[in-house]
């Protein structure tokens, strides 16, 4: 069985602080790395797919480093805004294109 | 772009009712779809993969006669839950990956997910 682990599970964030979170998984046969942001009643949406040991990805406040070696990636958000709020989900595969899913960890901005 | 609709969003029937789920991709070709299930405060659990023009590939522990999963065409995938009891109710939502290169490396697409309760 392959495991991917997320932590925390929740979070509360006082806007405008700066935080992050962990997804760590099985370094063998790695694949890529994915992380989706899925907000209340919405589909999840794709924010980054990493591959390479040590890549690091942006979009706007959100950033996530890889290292593959040692099987985590972190997620950091700069600047945390209510429409942050969400639950953060990454996935990995495994030599193969199926997604094994962590449960999440689950962002509140508080105003 | 790379919008999937699923529908309906909600069903809630009787057991032994059959239930059927569609996923398309509006605005692009995929040649692979994944259905997903989760239970509450667990992860999304991949049930199969469809694949446009061939048989479904299922998960171990999930019974391809109890959840049918059919992919006519390169923007529709349907998974029907036969004769549904409470068991089967739970959370389903479906996927998909562009046209073209490797699957594992590109993001998924997501549907908005399907509630289903069976009474």
């Amino acid at each position: 069985i392959l495991n991917v682990e997320q932590s925390p599970q929740s979070l509360h964030v006082q806007e405008g602080d700066s935080t992050n979170f962990t997804c760590s998984f099985p370094s063998s046969n790695f694949y890529a790395l994915h992380w989706y942001r899925w907000e209340t009643a919405k589909s999840p949406e794709a924010l980054f797919v990493m591959t390479l040991n040590g890549d690091e990805k942006k979009k706007g406040r959100i950033s996530a480093t890889l290292n593959t070696k040692e099987g985590y990636s972190y997620l950091y958000i700069k600047g945390s805004q209510p429409e942050d709020s969400a639950t953060y989900l990454c996935g990995s595969n495994f030599g193969n294109e199926k997604l094994t899913f962590g449960t999440g960890t689950r962002l509140t901005i508080i105003p | 772009g790379a919008v999937v609709s699923q529908h309906p969003s909600r069903v809630i029937c009787k057991s032994g009712t059959s239930v059927k789920i569609e996923c398309r991709s509006l605005d692009f070709q995929a040649t692979t779809m994944f259905w997903y299930r989760q239970f509450p405060k667990q992860s999304l659990m991949l049930m199969a993969t469809s694949n446009e023009g061939s048989k479904a590939t299922y998960e171990q522990g999930v019974e391809k006669d109890k959840f049918l999963i059919n992919h006519a065409s390169l923007t529709l995938s349907t998974l029907t839950v036969t004769s549904a009891h409470p068991e089967d109710s739970s959370f389903y939502i479906c996927s998909a990956s562009q046209l073209g290169g490797p699957v594992g490396n590109q993001p998924q697409h997501f549907g908005d997910g399907t509630r289903l309760s069976i009474l």
